[in-house]
């Protein structure tokens, strides 16, 4: 079956510093590709999405996601975070195995950024 | 105001009672998904509906059972045969489930707690 890992559970960063969650699926032909964030108190939203071209996706906020087809990866990087990027953040996949499309996700990254 | 609603917040039953957890959208959505999210867990895909009165069974099916027969609409019953009820559910809808690149837009969620 398909599968989503995302390695770490938590990060606790301090602000500016940088970012790099992990995310890896297991399937091996064409996928899509998201990072949602859910903020404390706000509704699950999407951050980025890859679905074709330019592996490099930029989202909201500063975010980027860079998809790396050999290593079946999809990590997410921002440069310099701030307080207000503490959240939860999941990483899904959607791939022509599954006809209906369905989301698979990851079990999601608690980040705290410390002011 | 365009999104999804869902309703109670919060709710509280007692083990053996069935419980119906509201979710409407007025963003024209034709897909509504159904999730559990657990910690640790990310989040686990119920039931999915591509179109009015039209729903299949997601990864986690057993004890739960939806209705879909306006677009606007998708309430998900917890019934006494469902194991470990006690978690918090999400609603979401994007335009097309044959959409591989369709983002998902989430309600604010039910935290559902059996006494």
């Amino acid at each position: 079956a398909q599968s989503v890992s995302q390695h770490n559970h938590h990060v606790i960063l301090s602000e500016a510093a940088s970012l790099e969650l992990g995310c890896n699926y297991s399937y091996g032909g064409t996928v899509n590709l998201f990072w949602y964030v859910q903020y404390p108190g706000q509704h699950l939203q999407l951050l980025l999405k890859y679905f074709s071209g330019d592996p490099l996706v930029k989202g909201i906020k500063g975010f980027e996601a860079e998809f790396i087809k050999s290593k079946f990866s999809f990590n997410l990087r921002k440069p310099s975070v701030q307080w207000s990027d503490t959240a939860e953040y999941f990483c899904a996949v959607t791939n022509g195995a599954n006809s209906n499309y369905q989301l698979i996700w990851g079990a999601g990254t608690k980040l705290i950024i410390k002011p | 105001d365009g999104g999804i609603t869902q309703s109670p917040k919060y709710l509280f039953r007692k083990e053996g009672q069935n419980v119906t957890l509201s979710c409407e959208q007025n963003l024209n959505h034709d897909a509504m998904y159904w999730y559990r999210q657990d910690p640790g867990q990310g989040l686990r895909l119920i039931y999915y509906s591509q179109i009015v009165n039209d729903f299949q069974k997601g990864d986690i099916a057993e004890g739960y059972s939806v209705s879909r027969e306006k677009k606007e609409s998708f309430p998900l019953t917890v019934t006494s045969a469902q194991k470990n009820p006690t978690a918090f559910y999400l609603c979401a809808s994007s335009l097309g489930a044959g959409r591989a690149a369709d983002t998902q837009y989430f309600g604010p969620g039910t935290r559902l707690t059996v006494l």
